[in-house]
């Protein structure tokens, strides 16, 4: 079964600092994504940033990295230059297609405080 | 854009109720899902559905149902609330296919059964 660990149930950084948030994940599959969403105190679910298996580039979106080491199954998000509004939980999943059907499962979540 | 809209932001029932949440998207997304978010335990999936009247079990149905009449609309239903179905209940929809579809969740639905 695929399973996906987040480490850090809590995380803070300064504003303008950078921080990288951990995922490691189970899966006996080759071909496969991952994504990390983020769901800011009392607002919608959205995502990050989206990693395919198969290319050995890590995805980058404005301040939003990953560090993705296939080998190693980890999925890490680094933020650069933290604001306030970078605030929230934040989810690593990993999406599985299986015939006709798609599933994400998400790990438990980092809790990203950002201190001016 | 794309918009996932959910009946309630809160609910209150009493146990024993028969509850019904409502999620509608409004763009034509062949797959539609609901989740319960719990601190410490993260997003669990009940049950999701890829196309019209299908469903498929999550990996928590028990004490829950499904119904998706039309393509934009997929309700949850809990047939007896219970106390431990208090959380917070997440719909999200995507686009079918072998590819990095997102899903696109709506605001949330925070349940509390007395």
């Amino acid at each position: 079964a695929q399973t996906v660990t987040q480490s850090q149930p809590e995380m803070s950084v300064q504003e303008a600092e950078t921080v990288t948030l951990s995922c490691t994940y189970d899966t006996s599959e080759s071909d496969y994504y991952l994504f990390w969403y983020k769901q800011p105190p009392s607002r919608q679910m959205i995502l990050v940033i989206r990693q395919e298996a198969y290319k050995q580039q890590n995805a980058t979106e404005n301040r939003f990295s990953v560090n993705f080491q296939k080998a190693a199954k980890s999925f890490s998000l680094k933020i650069s230059d933290s604001q306030l509004g970078d605030a929230a939980m934040y989810f690593c999943a990993y999406r599985r297609f299986q015939g006709g059907s798609e599933k994400l499962v998400f790990g438990k979540g980092t809790k990203l405080t950002v201190n001016p | 854009d794309v918009k996932v809209t959910q009946s309630s932001r809160y609910l209150v029932k009493r146990t024993g109720e028969k509850v019904f949440l409502e999620c509608v998207q409004d763009m034509d997304h062949e797959n539609m899902f609901w989740y319960r978010q719990d601190p410490g335990l993260g997003l669990r999936l009940i049950y999701f559905s890829y196309d019209v009247k299908m469903k498929e079990k999550g990996d928590i149905p028990e004490g829950y149902s499904v119904s998706r009449e039309k393509k934009e609309r997929f309700s949850l239903i809990l047939e007896s609330a219970s106390t431990n179905q208090t959380s917070m209940y997440l719909c999200a929809s995507s686009l079918s296919g072998a590819t990095s579809y997102e899903q696109y969740f709506g605001p949330g639905t925070r349940l509390t059964v007395t």
